[in-house]
Formats: C-alpha cells, structure tokens, sequence
C-alpha cells in the first residue's frame, strides 16, 4: 500500500488565515520529509523538509512539524494568501534510496477571498 | 540561472509507438530524476541518474528506460506505449550535495490514443 498518505484531499482556508496540512506515513525507515506545492501546469516547487531526527523546522511563513511516534507530519502556513493555493504534497526519502521521493497523494488548498 | 527545462511541453502518440522525452537540468546540477504524474496514482518515480549512471529505479516496466549524456542531459523513451502510459511526465535536477531540495521542471504532458 501507499508508504505516505494525506489526511484530506481538499482544504478551503479564509485568507489570512493559518493553514495547516497534515501528512500520515507508515515507514520509520525514512531518512527526510519533505513537502512540496504544486499549481496547476507546473511541477512541484520545493518548500520546506525536515531530517528524520527533528522536531520542528520553520521557514519563511511555513513550519513543519514531525511527530514519530504516531507517524505523522504537518504543514503550517501562516497568514494563508492566494498565492498560496495549489495541491500540497508531502513526501519521503527512505534510507538507503538516494533522491528517490515517495510522494503522497496530495491536498488542494483553496484559499478563499 | 535557468530552471530545469523539458521538451517537448506537449506530445500525442499512438498506442504502439514510441516516444522520447528531454530534460535539461539546472546548470552544474548533476542529478537527474524522474516522475510519473497520474490522477489515479499520483507522483511516481521512474528513476535518476547520475554522472551518465543509473543510481535508482522504480517499479516501472522495463518499456521505461532513460539515460543521462555527459552534460547531464537526461532522455526518458517509453517504447510500445500504451494508453495507461498517459501522463505529466516530471523531470527534477538537484546538486548531490547535503540537503534534499530538487527542482522540477514543467513536465511533459503525453497523451496516448
């Protein structure tokens, strides 16, 4: 089955508001998470990842969070803006597997005016 | 600098033939991976290489080959294509160093009949 799962395939958000997209895995072999946005007719752009080792990481209006021991992974958007809709994806870098990425299925996040 | 570059945007094929897809990757970037984008399976990967060699494989049939020249340029061919073989074709460049951001590029969207 699939290693990385999404909650909830579609998140409408006011914007201003924070976002937050949550991310399910089943593989405790899995060296980084990473998540990564993608808009319509484009790849997916690289946002923010975190080590299998910590915790927390913040970005630039984003944090990601990492609880191992129920196997789960979060995105924060803070102040959400409309630039900011697109599918999210989370995805993972298993141990051993080079830059191979096991991407999970995907949120719309639809930021509403 | 140039981000990751893929040709041709737009392809149709028939079922049965065959097709060959380019990526060029950032400057001085050496890695070269490759993705499968399907509504039904989501992001899959195909493989990467590096320096020319090909360092991962997905599950992929072996009608999926690709190969890398020593600027790094990457090809993928599908031969016999197949109607499933439909798809958002990802190629992604990253350094090879510590650190796991790999950029994408615009795709290639395939379209078998």
């Amino acid at each position: 089955g699939e290693s990385v799962g999404l909650h909830l395939p579609t998140l409408s958000v006011q914007e201003g508001d924070n976002s937050i997209i949550n991310c399910a895995y089943s593989n405790s072999a899995s060296d980084y998470f990473i998540w990564y946005k993608q808009e319509s007719g484009k790849g997916p752009q690289f946002i923010i990842d975190i080590r299998s080792n910590m915790d927390k990481r913040q970005g630039q209006r984003v944090t990601v969070l990492l609880n191992k021991t129920v196997k789960h992974l979060s995105l924060q958007i803070a102040a959400t803006q409309p630039g900011d809709s697109a599918v999210y994806f989370c995805a993972e870098i298993l141990a051993g597997s080079a830059r191979q990425l096991t991407f999970g299925s995907g949120t719309q996040l639809t930021v509403l005016p | 600098k140039a981000g990751v570059t893929q040709t041709p945007r737009y392809l149709i094929k028939t079922r049965g033939q065959q097709v060959t897809l380019s990526c060029s990757p950032i400057s001085g970037h050496r890695s070269v991976s490759w993705y499968q984008q399907t509504p039904g399976q989501g992001l899959q990967f195909l493989f990467e290489y590096f320096s020319e060699t090909q360092r991962n494989k997905g599950n992929f049939p072996g009608r999926f080959s690709g190969r890398q020249f020593s600027n790094s340029r990457s090809e993928m061919n599908v031969s016999t294509l197949e109607l499933g073989d439909s798809a958002l074709y990802l190629c992604a460049s990253s350094l090879m160093r510590e650190g796991n951001e790999q950029f994408f590029g615009p795709g290639t969207r395939l379209t078998v009949l």
